[in-house]
């Protein structure tokens, strides 16, 4: 099983929701990552998790709150978002020595 | 810092003919490894070839290979008998040295790839 799935695949959420984004792999890998992708741009990391602790942050606004629960899942809380994060929100997994990350098909949010 | 430069942001090619898309890079790190994404319209990012700083042949993967001139910082993705189904983006990305079980991409830009019948 070389998958990373997200759910849910499309999200519509006012600026007041709270709404979570889920990602899972089963491929035993420690690392997991949240990016963001506006439309015609390249990925931005926002957060990593390693061994289940957050690694990085890059400066990401607190309305985005991360949690990694177990090896396998990670959760990216959403709160009072604005019409700017409206973006494609891609996971992704990798494992320590190896080479290229797999990454889910994405959730396209939009914020209304 | 690191830096990914894509030159070219889309490419027309026409079906079974062979492709060329340019990636350049800037690292002071020693260790460094290469990669190429391909991202349809569907969203997924999909890994299609890797190459390591020390890596002393390019790397090869079925119709993708990667011309890598380490002089020049550049590390090229050519696309053999290209195909309808290799229309998308790609992205060319660059790994920091690994630190603590994890890896730091930087992506280009991106060069949109469009394949003519």
């Amino acid at each position: 099983d070389t998958e990373v799935t997200q759910t849910p695949k499309h999200l519509v959420m006012g600026m007041t929701n709270k709404k979570s984004l889920k990602c899972e792999q089963h491929m035993g890998h420690r690392a997991m990552y949240w990016y963001k992708q506006k439309a015609k741009k390249p990925p931005e990391l926002m957060f990593v998790y390693s061994y289940e602790k957050l690694s990085i942050n890059e400066s990401v606004p607190s309305r985005f709150s991360p949690e990694c629960p177990n090896s396998s899942l990670l959760n990216l809380h959403l709160h009072a978002l604005q019409p700017e994060d409206s973006a494609l929100y891609l996971c992704a997994s990798s494992n320590q020595g190896h080479t290229e990350a797999f990454f889910g098909q994405g959730t396209r949010l939009t914020v209304v | 810092a690191q830096k990914i430069t894509q030159t070219q942001p889309g490419m027309f090619v026409q079906e079974k003919e062979a492709v060329t898309l340019d990636c350049t890079y800037d690292t002071s790190d020693p260790s460094y490894g290469l990669f190429w994404y391909k991202q349809p319209s569907s969203g997924e990012m999909i890994f299609l070839i890797y190459q390591g700083s020390y890596d002393q042949q390019n790397a090869t993967e079925g119709r993708y290979s990667l011309n890598f001139q380490k002089a020049r910082k550049s590390a090229n993705l050519v696309i053999s008998a290209s195909q309808l189904g290799d229309s998308a983006m790609y992205f060319c990305a660059m790994r920091e040295p690994f630190s603590g079980g994890y890896q730091k991409v930087t992506f280009g830009t991106g060069t949109k790839l469009q394949v003519i019948p």
